[in-house]
């Protein structure tokens, strides 16, 4: 299986902070990543396909990129909204699509 | 806008099948894939399996023996078995249109 390792596990900032989360993969797997967002309770949002790809409705603050084995989601400035857990996931050529294990996104 | 709601018991005994069920309204299921993911309590995502409107399946092979797919095209739904369940099986488990379309989820606890 692939494995992806996401980094940090949480993370605190402040509304206006710039924030990085980094995903790795255990073998090159192209751009075939995909990144979501999270809140209680609810189901995963697609952010962005394929590295890089803004999903239809997502905030331009959100970007992805990156491919091969290291990936990173930005969002430029923090809104009260995002604070949530994000994760990637790859979906290259071999299953199982697995996903890393999360970043949470708090408030300092 | 497509639309998924998954169903089906919140307990299950441990040693017998969860099941459940994915109705999709606002779009058909043909010539799409669907998939099923869960996540543990407080933990992170896991891909369970996915299953063409054809019927063809490709199942995470960490569960691989105990789960099943299916598809009803003239009911617009698509099902998950997974057989003999643990404690380890309880999950919200997520309903999906890789990968923008996603159920509300249902939590499931195996418990006796």
């Amino acid at each position: 299986d692939i494995q992806m390792t996401q980094s940090p596990s949480s993370l605190s900032a402040s509304v206006g902070d710039r924030v990085t989360i980094t995903c790795r993969a255990s073998q090159n797997i192209n751009n075939y990543v995909n990144w979501f967002q999270q809140k209680p309770g609810k189901a995963p949002k697609l952010l962005i396909s394929t590295a890089s790809n803004l999903q239809s409705g997502v905030p331009s603050r959100f970007t992805g990129s990156g491919s091969g084995t290291d990936f990173t989601l930005t969002i430029s400035s923090l809104q009260p909204e995002d604070f949530a857990t994000y994760y990637c996931q790859q979906n290259y050529d071999s299953t199982p699509y697995t996903f890393g294990q999360g970043s949470k996104v708090d408030l300092k | 806008q497509v639309e998924l709601q998954e169903s089906g018991p919140g307990l299950v005994k441990p040693s017998e099948t969860l099941s459940l069920t994915c109705t999709v309204s606002g779009g058909s299921i043909n010539n799409y894939y669907w998939g099923w993911i869960r996540q543990a309590p407080g933990k992170g995502l896991e891909w369970i399996g996915y299953i063409y409107f054809s019927g063809a399946t490709n199942y995470n092979p960490s569960l691989r023996g105990r789960v099943t797919m299916s598809v009803d095209t003239s009911k617009n739904q698509f099902s998950l078995r997974l057989g003999s369940v643990t404690a380890a099986d309880t999950a919200v488990y997520y309903c999906a249109r890789p990968w923008v379309f996603w159920g509300q989820g249902i939590l499931v606890t195996v418990s006796s």
